[in-house]
């Protein structure tokens, strides 16, 4: 069975850092495309982050380009997104998402973890 | 940015209606387009993958159609179960984008 465990999610001060992880199992890790969506309170589903598995490389949405670092480690089934200088905007409930072995649709969701932003 | 536009917004329904959801993309994107169920408190759940290819486990009164800009979500005979906020979902180009959601109340 696929499963997907976000941890990591708090409360921090506009400006701080937190990084997200997410623990992944019941399949190969290491082949599969992993993804970073967020959903503001009431608000709708937003496209964070990607990691091509296919050659390691990453794409950001423009509103964390340069502040949001995605990476993985495979030997530990885990999936991490580093945030910094974090703002009220970003407070939201981050799932980590896979679209199995190509960049397709979103066939497995975590649960999500809340990151809070204010002061 | 490919956007994705979804009519309407919200809607009350009565069971067993039929209900349809469009979504409408700025430019042509094949088929890359996906629909998921997301019920409160819940993740997403995907109910049709490129534009109207059956998921696994999904009731069969859920139909996806479609292609290039205009797509269409159908729920035939609703159920109380289907309440919840539907999204389409491109998978064409990046930035991946998502419609803005349709939210679907039962009377």
């Amino acid at each position: 069975e696929v499963q997907l465990m976000e941890s990591g999610g708090g409360l921090v001060q506009p400006g701080g850092s937190l990084r997200l992880s997410c623990a992944a199992s019941g399949f190969t890790f290491s082949n599969y495309w992993m993804h970073w969506v967020r959903q503001a309170p009431g608000k709708g589903l937003v496209w964070v982050s990607r990691f091509n598995t296919e050659d390691s490389s990453t794409n950001y949405a423009d509103s964390v380009k340069g502040r949001f670092t995605i990476s993985r480690d495979n030997a530990k089934n885990t999936l991490y997104l580093q945030m910094n200088s974090l703002r009220a905007e970003d407070t939201a409930v981050y799932y980590c998402a896979t679209t199995g072995m190509s960049a397709y649709y979103f066939d497995y969701w975590g649960q999500g973890t809340l990151v809070t932003v204010s002061p | 940015e490919i956007v994705l536009t979804q009519s309407p917004d919200f809607q009350s329904v009565t069971p067993k209606e039929k209900v349809t959801i469009t979504c409408r993309a700025s430019q042509s994107i094949g088929s890359s387009l996906h629909w998921y169920q997301q019920k409160p408190g819940q993740s997403p759940k995907l109910l049709i993958k490129y534009g109207s290819q059956s998921i696994s486990g999904v009731p069969p009164r859920f139909r996806g159609s479609g292609s290039g800009t205009d797509f269409t979500l159908t729920i035939n005979s609703l159920e109380a179960e289907d309440a919840a906020t539907y999204y389409c979902h491109q998978s064409s180009d990046v930035p991946i984008t998502f419609g803005q959601g349709t939210r679907l109340e039962i009377k």
